[in-house]
C-alpha cells in the first residue's frame, strides 16, 4: 500500500528552465510534507517542507505547492542548474504519538539537468 | 559540528548471519530513526527510538531489532540475514516532533550473498 507516490521515475530538463516534480498521497491525516534530495552514496538531504495548513512555501529557487483537495504536491525548481541533478524524494510525516513521527517516502524521481 | 555518523559504510554478509549497524546522532538530538532503502525504492521506516524507548516500528519481521544507548547512539540488529535484506540502511536523528530537523547519515550499504 503505497501511501506516497511519485509516478515519474525520471525527468530531464535543460539548464535554466523550470523543473516540476510531482507527488501524490492517499492519507488525508498527513500533516507535514517534505522534499529530500539524494546524491549517490549519500543520505537524503532535507530540501524544503510544507505544513498541511499552507498551500505554498518558497525557499530561494525551490517552491513547494500543496493541493489538499487533490492530495497532490509539487516541487518547482527555477532556474534549474546542473548541480540539481539528483534523486528527489517526496515524504509525508505520520505521527507516532507523543512528540515522535515517522516519514513515509515516495519512490523518488531522478532529475537530470542538462547543461 | 559532526552530522549523523554511521558505521560501517559497507558490509558484506552471508545468508543466515547476523549484522549490527551503528549510528551516532547529531549532538543534542535525542531521537534516532532507522530506514531501509532498497534499490529503486524510497526509504522505508524500520524503527524510531526516543530517550532509549521504542516509539514506533515499521512493517519489518522480528529479525530486525534496535536499541538506543544513554548517549543516544543506536544499534540496528538483523538476525538470520536473507538476500532481500540487501539494502542501504539509513539512520536519521531529530529533535522530537521536529520533522524539518530530520537529518540523515550517509548510510550503511549491506550486501547479503
Amino acid at each position: 500500500d503505497q501511501q506516497v507516490k511519485q509516478n515519474s521515475p525520471s525527468l530531464s530538463v535543460q539548464e535554466g528552465r523550470i523543473s516540476i516534480l510531482n507527488c501524490d498521497y492517499t492519507n488525508s491525516m498527513f500533516d507535514y510534507f517534505l522534499w529530500y534530495k539524494k546524491y549517490p552514496a549519500e543520505g537524503p538531504t532535507f530540501l524544503i517542507s510544507i505544513s498541511s495548513i499552507k498551500d505554498k512555501n518558497e525557499d530561494g529557487r525551490f517552491t513547494v505547492f500543496l493541493n489538499k483537495s487533490a492530495k497532490h504536491l509539487s516541487l518547482h525548481i527555477v532556474p534549474s542548474q546542473p548541480g540539481d541533478s539528483a534523486v528527489y524524494f517526496c515524504a509525508a510525516s505520520d505521527a507516532l504519538g507523543g512528540a515522535t513521527n515517522k516519514l513515509i517516502f515516495g519512490t523518488g524521481t531522478l532529475l537530470a539537468v542538462q547543461p | 559540528d559532526a552530522g549523523v555518523t554511521q558505521s560501517p559504510t559497507h558490509l558484506i554478509k552471508t545468508r543466515g548471519q547476523h549484522v549490527t549497524l551503528r549510528c551516532s546522532p547529531i549532538s543534542g538530538h535525542k531521537s534516532v530513526s532507522w530506514y531501509q532503502q532498497v534499490l529503486g525504492q524510497g526509504p522505508q521506516f524500520i524503527f524510531q527510538y526516543y530517550e532509549k524507548e521504542e516509539r514506533g516500528r515499521g512493517n519489518f519481521p522480528d529479525r530486525f531489532s534496535a536499541r538506543q544507548f544513554p548517549n543516544y547512539s543506536s544499534e540496528l540488529n538483523v538476525n538470520a540475514l536473507l538476500l532481500g535484506d540487501s539494502a542501504l540502511y539509513l539512520c536519521a536523528s531529530s529533535l522530537p516532533g521536529v520533522t524539518y530537523g530530520y537529518t540523515f547519515g550517509s548510510g550503511t550499504r549491506l550486501t547479503v550473498v
